[in-house]
């Protein structure tokens, strides 16, 4: 089975820096995604790690520590649209995906 | 090139009765999922269609099949309605040799009640 910790919620500042963590257990991994997920919306897809070490991308970077189980995704000068729930999906064999809680984060100006 | 395409957009059912939500994989994609996601939790894995087989599948009672056709669309079918059922129903579609893309419909949104 599978195992995925999130946070449920985090206040960030609009300009700030935000870290969302996720640990978690599974059997067969093979990468892990994050998604975001604007309300009523469908989950659009943010990053992959396959090994570990960090995996930047423009204002959003992604951690993985395949070892240790556990990833995290980083916002740099946060915007009022990021205000979203942001899920992290370990990935195993067979193309499959198991989504964690989701971690709705919420920015103010 | 169209992305993943879902439909109905929204659903209203009553408990018993049956539905089938469908869906069409992007352009090129050979794969497709499905998920069930409640409101304020994450998606939770139905099963997964490859070559008109299922390949996968999740946690979920056999109330909930599926089916894929020769163009790789897709549909879900789900009997004996209950309450709980209602939430997002989302797919997402993929190359199976391709693990990088997932990419995801707007989903259904179906109430039972």
């Amino acid at each position: 089975g599978q195992n995925i910790d999130q946070p449920t919620e985090m206040t960030a500042t609009e300009g700030a820096i935000v870290q969302i963590n996720c640990t978690y257990q599974t059997s067969g991994f093979n990468g892990l995604f994050w998604y975001q997920q604007h309300a009523g919306e469908a989950p659009t897809f943010l990053s992959y790690n396959v090994l570990d070490g960090l995996e930047e991308k423009g204002r959003f970077s992604s951690f993985l520590s395949r070892s240790k189980g556990y990833s995290y995704l980083l916002l740099k000068e946060l915007q009022m649209k990021d205000s979203a729930s942001y899920l992290c999906a370990p990935y195993n064999a067979g193309n499959m995906l198991t989504f964690g809680g989701g971690t709705r984060l919420m920015v103010k100006p | 090139d169209a992305g993943v395409t879902q439909s109905p957009t929204h659903l209203i059912k009553t408990r018993g009765q049956q539905v089938t939500l469908r869906c069409s994989p992007k352009s090129g994609h050979d794969t497709v999922s499905w998920y069930q996601q409640a409101l304020g939790q994450g998606p939770q894995f139905i099963f997964q269609y490859y070559e008109e087989e299922e390949r996968q599948r999740g946690n979920f009672p056999d109330r909930f099949s599926g089916h894929q056709f020769p163009n790789y669309s897709s549909e879900l079918n789900v009997n004996a309605l209950l309450l709980g059922d209602s939430a997002l129903y989302l797919c997402a579609s993929s190359l199976l040799t391709d693990t990088y893309e997932q990419y995801f419909g707007p989903g259904t949104r179906l109430t039972v009640t």
